[in-house]
């Protein structure tokens, strides 16, 4: 069973710009997280979609938004892109209790 | 604030010795508990977990053990191996398939 993919691996963008990053859920499953994973800080809850519908954020700025298709694949855009966004962004599916992630990508503003 | 702390920040064990790492939560609606262990460049990959009903729980040489008056739990790494080297990340969620609040993270070094 294929895991939990996410694109692309690396991203290298500059302030200000948006950047769109993209999650493949397990076969199934039909929750869709997202985690912010900065140095230093731990990983941070950022976003939830189950079934189509935003269920719940995290204590994120609005510039930080996303949605979650009819197959349950998931993108992250991060708008007005800051330094401090720098970071391993991670997505985890989920079918009811575990949450699986994916390797993530890693966005580098400069 | 929902916060999960976690200790101690690194650990160095020798090899074949029992690694232990120590987590206390506050929130006490949190009811289920996962230990996530992540290795440099990779995602975090979910090793085991518990709910407040049983005590402990072992799954080959990875037992956790579970304090609810004390509102802490812990895991326990027997027979450690160089292979075990990973950051290990407690976390805690209401209800499961909700967002889980992650402790800071324990950076394990088992040496030979």
């Amino acid at each position: 069973e294929a895991g939990v993919t996410q694109s692309p691996t690396h991203l290298i963008k500059t302030r200000g710009q948006q950047a769109t990053l993209r999650c493949s859920p397990i076969s199934g499953h039909t929750s869709v997280y997202w985690y912010q994973q900065a140095l230093g800080l731990g990983l941070q809850f950022l976003l939830w979609y189950d079934e189509g519908e935003e269920r719940n954020r995290g204590n994120f700025p609005p510039r930080f938004s996303g949605r979650q298709f009819p197959n349950y694949s998931s993108e992250l855009n991060v708008n007005a892109l800051e330094l401090e966004d720098s970071a391993l962004y991670l997505c985890a599916s989920s079918e009811v209790n575990e949450q699986f992630f994916g390797p993530g990508t890693r966005l580098t503003v400069l | 604030q929902q916060q999960v702390k976690q200790s101690p920040q690194s650990l160095i064990v020798q090899k074949g010795g029992i690694s232990i790492i120590n987590c206390a939560y506050e929130n006490t609606a949190f009811d289920y508990f996962p230990w996530y262990q992540q290795f440099p460049g990779k995602g975090p990959a979910l090793l085991i977990a518990i709910r407040p009903d049983v005590s402990e729980k072992k799954e080959g040489r990875f037992t956790i053990s579970f304090n609810k008056s004390a509102k802490q739990f812990s895991l326990h790494i027997m027979d450690s191996q160089p292979g075990d080297s990973a950051t290990y990340f407690c976390a805690a969620s209401v209800s499961g398939n909700t967002p889980l609040v992650f402790g800071k993270g324990t950076r394990l070094s088992v040496i030979a």
